[in-house]
C-alpha cells in the first residue's frame, strides 16, 4: 500500500543546516509537500515539488526530488530556534484527490542554540 | 482573510458518547478534508467533501461520518466514542483540486483536541 516514511528525529545546532528525508511510494503522484506544525497548531505548507522537478529552492529552503529512488529530502540552510517543529513530507495518493494526502509520522526538529 | 476556524478547541467525553465537531473553511474554498492526528498513527485521513458531496474517504469505521453544508462549512460526528478515538482532529481546505493549476495546498484549522475517558 501508500507509504511515507521519515525518520522522527533531528537534531541541529543554531546556524547548521538541516536535512530532512523522506521517502514515498507512489511514483504517479502529482505533487509532493512538504508541512510544518508547530506545537498546538495546525499544519502550515512550507513548500511544494511538482513531480517533474529535480529541485525547487524557496529562499532558506531546498527541496530536492529523486523520483527513481523515491526519495524527497528538505534543507534548511543557516537554521534558526524558531525552526524548532515537526516537519512532515505528504504525497497525493494514485486516484485520490488534492484534499486526501498521505503523510510521513513526522520529523521533529530540535534546534539547540 | 481568515483563516480555517474550528470549534470547540478542546472537549472532554466519555466512552459511548457522541461528538460533532464544527470546520468553516476558508471564504471560497469548496473542498474540505478532514484527518485524524495521534501520536502513534500519525495524520491519518478520514474524508473529503467537495461541493456537498463526500469525495473520498479514508480506513475509518462507520461510527465516524461527516457532512458539508451549502455555505461549504463541514462537520464531523464521531459515535460511540472508544478510548482510542482521542486525537487531534484536524480540519483543512483547499480552493478546489488539482485541477486548473491550482498546486494542491491545503490551509489547516488549529484542531478540535478531544479527550475520550
Amino acid at each position: 500500500g501508500e507509504d511515507v516514511e521519515q525518520s522522527l528525529f533531528l537534531s541541529v545546532r543554531e546556524g547548521d543546516s538541516s536535512v530532512i528525508n523522506c521517502t514515498y511510494t507512489d511514483s504517479s503522484s502529482t505533487y509532493l509537500y512538504w508541512y510544518k506544525q508547530e506545537p498546538g497548531a495546525g499544519l502550515q505548507l512550507l513548500t511544494y515539488i511538482f513531480s517533474n522537478m529535480d529541485m525547487k529552492q524557496d529562499q532558506r529552503l531546498t527541496v530536492l526530488l529523486n523520483k527513481k529512488d523515491k526519495h524527497l529530502s528538505l534543507r534548511i540552510a543557516d537554521t534558526q530556534t524558531g525552526d524548532s517543529a515537526i516537519y512532515f513530507c505528504a504525497e497525493t495518493p494514485y486516484g485520490g484527490s488534492q484534499g486526501n494526502l498521505i503523510f510521513g509520522k513526522g520529523t521533529k526538529l530540535s534546534v539547540k542554540p | 482573510k481568515a483563516g480555517v476556524t474550528q470549534t470547540p478547541r478542546y472537549l472532554i467525553k466519555t466512552r459511548g458518547q457522541q461528538v460533532t465537531l464544527s470546520c468553516s473553511p476558508i471564504s471560497g474554498h469548496r473542498s474540505v478534508s478532514w484527518y485524524q492526528q495521534t501520536p502513534g498513527q500519525g495524520l491519518q485521513f478520514l474524508f473529503e467533501y467537495f461541493s456537498e458531496t463526500q469525495r473520498n474517504k479514508g480506513n475509518f469505521p462507520g461510527r465516524f461520518s461527516g457532512r458539508q453544508f451549502s455555505n461549504s462549512r463541514s462537520e464531523m460526528n464521531v459515535s460511540t466514542l472508544e478510548l482510542g478515538d482521542s486525537a487531534l482532529y484536524l480540519c483543512a481546505s483547499s480552493l478546489q483540486g488539482l485541477a486548473g493549476g491550482n498546486t494542491g495546498e491545503l490551509f489547516f484549522g488549529e484542531g478540535s483536541r478531544l479527550t475520550v475517558l
